[in-house]
């Protein structure tokens, strides 16, 4: 896969706030990947986007491919105490995953 | 449980000592993966198996990692002569093959080398 960064490093919300973690390549991706790692977990996978300019919801998770396939955004709205954990995306090309190295979001309730 | 199951889920040892990990994937699923991460890092590709061929080994693998899929099913994951360096997460990794980018994670096997 190609190498993606994501931003921001660390996000801390109180709870009910949102909040949002981007993805970017420098490259155009087919595909992007989302997994989400709890504290002492192993990474669990959310969903895959490979259109352009998708969007698609999984309840206050909104997730985003930029419409160049160059980016991708994961947005959680009004966050509770169980989101909290790593969020990393992913691209795979070629049957290999390659990672972000994620943005850890902490919520105080 | 029908998940992905990987043991020892921790392993301590000296440096220059062997040691293996075993992974037991999702019956149905013939693709196999190892990732290796450490704290504040995502995971990195080590290796991976469709069935019983390797397709893919990483660069950054030293050769005193190896990895067998013998039978397509089970996976090990041997490291020779541990180094500190050497301590992480190692994770395996299942997927069916037409879905590749949705990988389903086992627990984990975390090596410390003293």
């Amino acid at each position: 896969g190609q190498q993606v960064m994501q931003i921001p490093q660390y996000q801390h919300v109180q709870e009910g706030e949102d909040f949002t973690t981007y993805c970017n390549s420098s490259t155009t991706l087919s595909n992007i990947q989302w997994y989400k790692q709890r504290p002492g977990g192993h990474p669990v996978f959310l969903i895959q986007l490979v259109k352009s300019g998708e969007v698609k919801k999984q309840k206050r998770l909104t997730f985003q491919f930029g419409e160049a396939k160059k980016n991708s955004s994961l947005h959680i709205t009004a966050t509770q105490t169980t989101d909290v954990g790593t969020y990393f995306c992913a691209n795979t090309n070629a049957g290999k995953s390659t990672f972000g190295d994620g943005t850890t979001l902490t919520v105080k309730p | 449980d029908t998940g992905v199951s990987q043991d020892p889920r921790h392993k301590i040892t000296k440096r220059g000592q062997n040691v293996t990990f075993r992974c037991d994937p999702i019956s149905e699923h013939n693709r196999l993966y190892w990732y290796r991460q450490t704290l504040g890092q995502g995971p990195e590709f080590l290796t991976y198996f469709q069935n019983e061929a390797q397709l893919e080994k990483s660069r950054l693998l030293s050769d005193r990692f190896s990895a067998e899929r013998p039978k397509g099913s089970f996976s090990t994951l041997e490291i020779q002569r541990t180094e500190q360096g050497d301590s992480a997460m190692y994770l395996c990794a299942s997927s069916l093959t037409y879905a590749a980018g949705e990988l389903f994670f086992g627990e984990g096997s975390r090596l410390t080398v003293l």
